[in-house]
């Protein structure tokens, strides 16, 4: 079965700091690659994600960086707060295939 | 728009017991699916459908069965309940027929098995 390994497992920082989150994915037929925020509770919703054909994205404090060769994409979380105190999960997605990490606790300490 | 609901939020199953958790969209979303979700497993896909009438197998189906008779409606059920099948499911429907794009989520169905 097609994995995808997302490190680190939990993740403890400091409000203001940088938060980064990595994954990395076995072959080639995917041609989406998002991340999802999971509190407490709620389902998973849409972070950001990024289409193969750039190496990054960046939307407010969230950046992904993608490489293509390597076949890894991280999230980081820039200026982190503690509301962004959650569960992330990245994915990769192709024709019929949505495969999902296994998840990063944040913690954002005041 | 109340996006994808499920119903119910919690339930407690003894071993050998059947039931069906419900999921219903309002986004005329062609693309459904059921995940699990499991502590330290991430999100697994367990059936999806990309329209009424078809529907296929994910990657742990066994145990599971799901119809869809509508656009809009997609029950996942449990035909005798095993203590495995403990977890957290989640709903979720995406507009891209093919899966490939962002999805979205019910809050999820909480199942314990006794």
């Amino acid at each position: 079965q097609q994995q995808v390994k997302q490190s680190p497992q939990s993740l403890i920082v400091q409000k203001g700091g940088i938060s980064i989150i990595n994954c990395a994915y076995e072959n080639t037929a995917f041609d989406y690659f998002p991340w999802y925020q999971q509190f407490p509770g709620k389902g998973p919703a849409l972070l950001i994600a990024i289409r193969p054909d750039v190496s990054e994205k960046k939307e407010g404090r969230f950046t992904i960086s993608f490489n293509k060769s390597a076949k890894q994409f991280s999230l980081h979380i820039m200026d982190s707060q503690p509301g962004d105190s959650a569960t992330y999960f990245c994915a990769v997605s192709g024709t019929y295939k949505y495969i999902f990490g296994t998840g990063t606790r944040l913690k954002v300490l005041a | 728009n109340a996006g994808v609901t499920q119903t119910p939020k919690f339930q407690v199953l003894k071993t050998g017991q059947s039931m069906t958790l419900q999921c219903a969209q309002d986004m005329n979303h062609e693309y459904m699916s059921w995940y699990r979700q499991d502590p330290g497993m991430g999100l697994r896909l367990i059936h999806y459908s990309v329209g009424a009438g078809i529907t296929d197998q994910g990657e742990v189906p066994n145990g599971y069965n799901v119809s869809r008779s509508t656009t809009e409606d997609f029950p996942l059920r449990l035909l005798s309940a095993a203590p495995s099948q403990t977890s957290v499911y989640f709903c979720a429907s995406s507009p891209i027929r093919d899966g490939t794009g962002e999805l979205f989520f019910g809050e999820g169905s909480r199942l314990t098995v006794l």
